[in-house]
């Protein structure tokens, strides 16, 4: 079983270069998430998309676009990247079951910005 | 607005020592409440999570955690630390009123001493 797959695991970028994350999940999952992860700050949730067709911010959404394509598939596009965009990115997945259900993440991916 | 605060940003323990790690929340009514585990270079996976039946949940690998609304807790704990007990443990919530955001804490890195 895939779960949650992210592509690339690795990336650097150049200040002001864009580029997308792409996350895909086989669980036929209504709602995904896009987070962050800093030292000290944990995950912070930079948009998610209750279910198909629908997309909203969290708390850092800022720099951040998103496209849920299908209900397969939820990219993260960074349009100008900037140095404080440096981070590892995860994507989950949960299902229709509600709040009290598991999110399962995708290994991430490791973004540099320079 | 729901929060969640992990006491301790690094938490060192001898093997065979108990593993009594931190969470307390902050929420109108008493959300879902989860404990994840993350690995070096790996995404986030469920310990256990509260969904207000038993108190006392257990979760994978010996971990158990108490549900304490008068104290807002949410304390994980293990009465034997092995050596593949490190990592970081994030402590996490979520609304059981509505809305889709789950909110997770800073994160405790585990370092178990042989």
């Amino acid at each position: 079983n895939a779960g949650v797959t992210q592509t690339p695991k690795f990336q650097v970028l150049k200040t002001g270069q864009s580029m997308t994350l792409q996350c895909a999940q086989d669980m036929n999952h209504n709602s995904m998430y896009w987070y962050r992860q800093d030292p000290g700050m944990g995950l912070r949730l930079i948009y998610y998309s209750a279910s198909e067709g629908t997309t909203d911010k969290g708390e850092v959404p800022n720099g951040y676009n998103v496209s849920r394509l299908n209900k397969r598939e939820f990219s993260l596009r960074l349009e100008s990247a900037a140095p404080s965009q440096t981070s590892v990115y995860f994507c989950a997945s949960r299902d229709r079951g509600g709040m009290n259900t598991e999110a399962f993440f995708g290994q991430g991916t490791r973004l540099t910005v320079v | 607005a729901q929060s969640v605060t992990q006491l301790g940003s690094h938490v060192s323990v001898s093997e065979g020592a108990l593993v009594l790690l931190r969470c307390n929340y902050s929420s109108s009514v008493p959300p879902y409440l989860f404990w994840y585990v993350q690995y070096p270079n790996q995404g986030l996976q469920l310990l256990l999570k509260y969904t207000s039946a038993a108190t006392l949940v257990k979760g994978i690998n010996g971990f158990e955690a108490e549900f304490k609304k008068s104290e807002t807790s949410f304390h994980l704990t293990k009465p034997s630390a092995h050596m593949s007990d490190a990592a970081e443990y994030f402590c996490a919530v979520s609304p059981n009123t509505g809305g889709f955001k789950t909110i997770f804490g800073a994160g405790t890195r585990l370092f178990v001493k042989a």
